[in-house]
C-alpha cells in the first residue's frame, strides 16, 4: 500500500507547456525528495526539502522548481517543458535520521513532444 | 564523495538458481547501505539496509546482503530465484551522520528469471 502518492502516472505534453507534478505523503515525514530516472542510468537527486519552507537543489542540475508549503505536499513544476525533460520523476520521503530508508512513490513518466 | 558501482546491468538466472547482484561502494566515512527493488511501472521498494552491527543483513522476499568493509562491497544474494524476482535492483549509499538522507544510487541491475 502506498503512503506516498504521485500524479499523474503518465503525462504527454507539447513543448513549451507549463506542468506541475504532484507528490503527497501521509506519513508526516519532514524530508522529501525528487529524483530523475532515465533508462540504464542511476537515479539523480534534483530537489530535496528538510521541511516546510525549505527547498534545496540536488546533485543534478534541473530547470524544474519545487515548493514546500505543507509538510505533506512537495510539487515539482516545469515552467516551459522541452523534449530534454522527458524522463521518469520519482518522489520520495523519509522520517529524518541518516539510516532511515526513503519511501518512494510510483513515479510520473513524462514525455515532452 | 560517495559513489556506487553495480557490476552487470543485466543478469539472467534460471528459476531455482542462486541470485548474485554485485555492488561496490566508495565512501570516505562508514556508510549506510541499501538495496531497493523496482518492479515495472512502480517506484522503488526497500529490500534491506545496513547501518551498524551484524554485517549480514536479511531483507524481504528471501534476499540478504553482506557488508564487507575490506572489499567495499555489499552484494545482494538469494539462494533460489523465483519468477517473481524479475525486476530492477538498485544499490545505494548514504552518508553516515548526514542530515538529509540523500542517497547515491548505482545504475541498477535488471534481473531476468528464466523458467
Amino acid at each position: 500500500e502506498a503512503d506516498i502518492y504521485q500524479t499523474p502516472r503518465y503525462l504527454v505534453i507539447g513543448t513549451g507547456k507549463k506542468i506541475t507534478l504532484e507528490c503527497s505523503q501521509t506519513m508526516g515525514h519532514d524530508k522529501m525528495y525528487w529524483y530523475q530516472q532515465d533508462p540504464g542510468m542511476e537515479l539523480h537527486l534534483i530537489h530535496y526539502s528538510y521541511g516546510v519552507n525549505s527547498t534545496e537543489k540536488g546533485d543534478l542540475s534541473s530547470e524544474s522548481t519545487v515548493s514546500r508549503i505543507r509538510t505533506e505536499h512537495f510539487p515539482l513544476t516545469l515552467e516551459s517543458a522541452r523534449p530534454s525533460h522527458t524522463s521518469q520523476y520519482l518522489c520520495a520521503s523519509s522520517p529524518g535520521q541518516g539510516n532511515s530508508p526513503l519511501h518512494f512513490g510510483n513515479g510520473t513518466r513524462l514525455t515532452v513532444t | 564523495a560517495q559513489s556506487v558501482t553495480q557490476l552487470g546491468s543485466h543478469v539472467s538466472v534460471s528459476e531455482g538458481a542462486l541470485v548474485l547482484l554485485r555492488c561496490n561502494y566508495s565512501s570516505s566515512v562508514p556508510p549506510y547501505l541499501f538495496w531497493y527493488v523496482q518492479y515495472p511501472n512502480q517506484g522503488l521498494q526497500l529490500l534491506l539496509k545496513y547501518t551498524t552491527g551484524a554485517t549480514l543483513v536479511k531483507g524481504i522476499n528471501g534476499f540478504e546482503a553482506e557488508f564487507k568493509k575490506s572489499e567495499t562491497s555489499f552484494h545482494l544474494t538469494k539462494p533460489s530465484a523465483h519468477m517473481s524476482d524479475a525486476a530492477e535492483y538498485f544499490c545505494a549509499v548514504s552518508v553516515r551522520g548526514g542530515a538529509t538522507n540523500k542517497l547515491i544510487f548505482g545504475t541498477g541491475t535488471l534481473l531476468a528469471v528464466q523458467p
